[in-house]
């Protein structure tokens, strides 16, 4: 069974702070990486994708992709109250996506 | 206009019936898929669709089947709801020529079996 982990959190950090999210998987053979986020009660929007090791940035967003340990991360700098929402690490397999359960960001003002 | 549509929005049903939740898209992706949520399961595939022609089970489709209309419509139907179905149903698509993981999704559809 292949599977995504991510702590439910919540993770709190205050205004202005980076927030630090991770995300471990099991497929070794994954090629495809990427962060949802997703308002409580609204569908999951694509923020980030990375199909490469190293780092990935798109403004306040950094995502940092290590194959060998199996493990993904999504930074957040300068986080902002509109950055409270749970963030879903999803890993490509087989033609289809894996979520992980998400963790719940909250930024305190 | 919303590229992936997903119709009713809200739904209250009763055990037993036979509901019909619908999925359009139009930004021309092939692929669609159907997923439900529940508090601490996260996302779980019922079914996909390659193309019109092409129609997998997922993770958790028993209970379930689907429908794949026409390249922009997908419908998932519970031929007989029970309460555990109750859960907030999304609708996906992605284009296997661009990136074939990156899942686009619907507004969700929000179901509650009584």
């Amino acid at each position: 069974q292949k599977e995504v982990e991510q702590n439910s959190g919540p993770l709190s950090v205050p205004e202005g702070a980076i927030a630090s999210l991770n995300c471990t998987y099991s497929d070794r053979g994954s090629q495809s990486f990427f962060w949802y986020r997703q308002y409580s009660g609204k569908s999951p929007e694509l923020i980030m994708s990375i199909y490469s090791n190293g780092d990935k940035e798109d403004g306040r967003f950094t995502a940092q992709l290590n194959k060998a340990s199996q493990y993904v991360s999504l930074l957040i700098r300068d986080s902002q109250p509109s950055d409270s929402a749970t963030y879903l690490c999803a890993v490509g397999s087989q033609g289809n996506l894996i979520f992980g359960k998400g963790t719940k960001l909250s930024v305190k003002p | 206009d919303a590229d992936v549509t997903q119709t009713p929005r809200n739904r209250i049903t009763k055990t037993g019936k036979r509901i019909m939740l619908e999925c359009s898209q139009t930004k021309g992706h092939d692929r669609m898929y159907w997923y439900r949520q529940d508090p601490g399961l996260g996302l779980r595939l019922i079914y996909y669709s390659f193309d019109v022609k092409d129609i997998n089970k997922g993770e958790i489709s028993d209970g379930y089947s689907v429908s794949r209309q026409a390249q922009a419509k997908f419908s998932l139907s519970l031929e007989s709801a029970i309460p555990n179905q109750t859960a907030l149903y999304f609708c996906a698509t992605s284009d296997p020529l661009k990136a074939a993981y990156e899942q686009y999704f619907g507004p969700g559809t929000r179901l509650t079996v009584t």
